[in-house]
C-alpha cells in the first residue's frame, strides 16, 4: 500500500536555527515528491517539487531513494516559515491527485 | 490571474440539507479534485477527475458526489449533510503531463459547519 509519513506533528526551533522536516515514503515505482506549504489561515501553495531541483524560500529537499525520504531542509529559519508543511508523492503523473502526509507545524520562536 | 475558485467560503447548515459546494478554475486545467482537512488528520482526498465526465473516488468519498460536466467546473455535493462532514475543504487543479506531475493549484477554502 503507499505510505507517506511525516513523523513530527510539530516542531519548534529557534530563529536562525536549521530546520528539517522529514518525510518518509512506501509507494511502488518511482513517484514524484512533493511539498507543500500552508501558512496560517491561508490555501496550500506548492512549495518544492524534486524533480525541478529548484531552491524556494531557502528550502530544498533531497531525494533518497535508497531511503526512500525526502527531507526538507533550511539552514537558517525565519519567523515567516512557520506554517503547516505537508509532503506529497504522486505517481500517476498527478491524474489521480495527491496522498498527503499528515504535516508538520513548523514554529519558528524569536 | 490563475486561480482556483471555491464558493462559499464559509458555510453553516442543517443535517440533512443539501448543499453545493462550487470550484471553478481558469488555467484550463484536466485534472481537478477534493479535499477535506480536519485537525489530526490532515488532507484526505475526497473525489478525483482526470478530465470532463472522468471522475473516481479518493480515500473518504461517503456521503459525497461530485460532477464534471464541464472542464473548469467541478462542484462538490453533499446529498444529506451529516455533522461528521464539519471540515474545512480544498479543491485543487493541475495540468496534465502524461508522466510528469507539474503539482496542484489549490482554492481558498470552505469551512463547513453541519449542525
Amino acid at each position: 500500500a503507499q505510505r507517506v509519513t511525516q513523523p513530527e506533528k510539530l516542531l519548534s526551533v529557534f530563529k536562525g536555527a536549521p530546520v528539517e522536516l522529514k518525510c518518509n515514503y512506501s509507494y511502488s515505482g518511482s513517484p514524484e515528491l512533493f511539498w507543500y506549504v500552508q501558512y496560517s489561515r491561508q490555501r496550500l501553495q506548492l512549495l518544492l517539487r524534486h524533480i525541478s531541483r529548484e531552491s524556494i524560500k531557502g528550502f530544498t529537499a533531497d531525494l533518497n531513494k535508497g531511503e526512500t525520504s525526502f527531507h526538507l531542509k533550511k539552514p537558517f529559519a525565519q519567523e515567516e516559515d512557520s506554517a503547516m508543511y505537508y509532503c506529497a508523492p504522486d505517481s500517476g503523473g498527478g491524474a489521480d491527485g495527491l496522498t498527503f502526509g499528515k504535516g508538520t507545524h513548523l514554529i519558528i520562536q524569536p | 490571474e490563475a486561480q482556483v475558485t471555491q464558493n462559499p467560503r464559509y458555510l453553516i447548515t442543517v443535517t440533512g440539507k443539501k448543499l453545493t459546494v462550487t470550484c471553478s478554475q481558469n488555467m484550463n486545467h484536466e485534472y481537478m479534485s477534493w479535499y477535506r482537512q480536519d485537525p489530526g488528520l490532515g488532507l484526505r482526498q475526497i473525489y478525483y477527475s482526470m478530465n470532463v465526465e472522468v471522475t473516481d473516488k479518493g480515500d473518504v468519498p461517503e456521503g459525497y458526489k461530485v460532477s464534471r460536466k464541464e472542464k473548469r467546473n467541478f462542484p462538490l455535493i453533499l446529498e444529506s449533510p451529516s455533522p461528521n462532514q464539519t471540515s474545512l475543504y480544498f479543491c485543487a487543479s493541475s495540468l496534465s503531463g502524461g508522466q510528469v506531475s507539474y503539482g496542484y493549484t489549490f482554492g481558498s477554502g470552505t469551512r463547513l459547519t453541519v449542525v
